[in-house]
């Protein structure tokens, strides 16, 4: 959807290095998420947030950090990148809490870790 | 907590047949919403269909329907006159507030 787009769409980087991906969203929409997508688990939910400089953590959380100063802007920093964090990254925006909305997910960075 | 499981990770139909794709969750809760979603090549997920859970009728959207049976806490999903362009990963989901639980996925081909 054009409403939420991820940058970058690939990136290579290398072990112990920190990494950032960047969320945009033109919704004004106040719920973010981001999630990891690897074969045979489905896409496990890393961070979210309910609102400007309000974050919680998710299922996978270990490793990963969360930002967001502006409500259009979702970033997702790797610390010291890892093997192990090889993955598809969604990024998903919803307008409520309840399921009656849903999610609206970004196109996905795939990140690999050499 | 709330888990999903698609027991088929591999499923494929002919063109223009029926297929269902199974999916069971686990949850204490009765009100909440179940998903599926589709992930072409593109990697784009795309919503197909959605089913609250107070709500007894199943969800139907054009040529998708879901079976849903909320004692057994399963949610399938019924792919009518199948196409080639149906061919994706399919996840599905449960969501109560802001935990969104997805499944492992099955991935659907559609012979010609």
């Amino acid at each position: 959807d054009a409403g939420i787009t991820q940058s970058p769409r690939h990136k290579v980087t290398e072990t112990g290095t920190p990494v950032t991906l960047r969320c945009h969203q033109t919704e004004n929409h106040r719920y973010m998420y981001w999630y990891r997508q690897d074969p045979g688990h489905g896409l496990r939910l890393i961070h979210y947030s309910y609102g400007v400089k309000d974050t919680d953590k998710g299922e996978v959380s270990d490793g990963y950090s969360v930002s967001r100063s502006k409500t259009e802007d979702f970033l997702l920093t790797l610390e010291s990148a890892t093997s192990s964090q090889t993955s598809v990254y969604f990024c998903a925006i919803s307008e409520g809490l309840t399921g009656y909305y849903g999610y609206t997910f970004g196109s996905g960075t795939r990140l690999t870790v050499v | 907590a709330q888990t999903v499981t698609q027991s088929q990770p591999e499923m494929s139909v002919q063109e223009a047949e029926t297929v269902t794709l199974s999916c069971t969750y686990d949850t204490s809760e009765s009100d909440y919403y179940l998903f599926w979603y589709k992930q072409p090549p593109s990697r784009q997920m795309i919503l197909v269909i959605r089913q609250e859970a107070y709500k007894q009728q199943n969800a139907t959207e054009n040529r998708f329907s879901v079976n849903f049976q909320k004692a057994a806490k399963s949610f399938s999903l019924k792919i009518s006159d199948s196409q080639l362009g149906d061919a994706a990963m399919y996840f599905c989901a449960y969501r109560l507030n802001n935990d969104m639980r997805f499944g492992a996925g099955t991935r659907l081909t559609v012979k010609p």
